[in-house]
């Protein structure tokens, strides 16, 4: 069965510090991956998707992922954490059915 | 991306009653999806609502529970009816954009419900 493991269910890091948020997947073929981020009172942003091709993939507000197969794993990083990047993040899988399976999710803090 | 709303954003019911919640895109879509998202939870799909046929049910979840509609392609409705706490929720519409090449799930506004 489809299923996302995000490890980390709070993260605080320092403004300008540089961030990564794990995420695991088990799933029988190649898999759609997302990135999704909730801000306070806020719906679900699209951040990145992976379907194929280069397994690093950029996304919107400086955030990148990376897709490593061997590890089944699609974790997001970004360089230099901005005090507005504090939500909660979702990492999601995807089948050609249409059917998202979304993991825990991570809420990141950021200290000034 | 495909723009989409909700309404109402928020509500507060007393349980026993039911409440509808609309979805609205910008664009004719095929498929529309609705999910749940408990308090502190993650994302759970309620059901897929393809226009021209009925709604498909996620386990757990059932259309006496959580009847839908889909009158055409840019509208969609998710009524939760005979309310309890425990239905206390975020409940979000997305759509498949764009149509037939690498879809995409965006996603609504979500409709805040608290149920008392």
């Amino acid at each position: 069965a489809q299923s996302v493991t995000q490890p980390d269910i709070h993260i605080t890091v320092s403004e300008g510090a540089s961030l990564e948020l794990r995420c695991n997947y088990s799933y029988g073929a190649t898999p759609y991956l997302f990135w999704y981020v909730q801000s306070p009172g806020q719906g679900l942003q699209l951040l990145l998707k992976y379907f194929s091709g280069d397994t690093l993939v950029q996304g919107i507000k400086g955030f990148e992922a990376e897709f490593k197969r061997s590890q089944s794993s699609f974790n997001l990083r970004k360089p230099s954490v901005h005090w507005s990047d504090a939500a909660e993040y979702f990492c999601a899988v995807g089948n050609q059915g249409g059917k998202l399976i979304f993991g825990q999710g991570t809420e990141l803090s950021v200290k000034p | 991306s495909a723009v989409i709303s909700q309404k109402p954003s928020r509500d507060i019911c007393q349980r026993g009653t039911s409440l509808t919640i609309q979805c609205q895109v910008d664009s004719q879509v095929t498929m529309m999806f609705w999910y749940r998202q408990q308090p502190g939870q993650s994302l759970t799909l309620i059901a897929t609502a393809n226009q021209g046929s009925e709604a498909t049910y996620e386990s757990g979840f059932v259309i006496d529970k959580f009847p839908i509609s889909r009158p055409n392609l840019t509208f969609s409705t998710l009524t939760v009816s005979n309310m309890s706490p425990e239905d206390s929720s975020i409940y979000l519409c997305s759509v498949e954009w764009p149509q037939g090449v690498l879809e995409t799930q965006y996603f609504g506004p979500g409709t805040r419900l608290l149920v008392l």
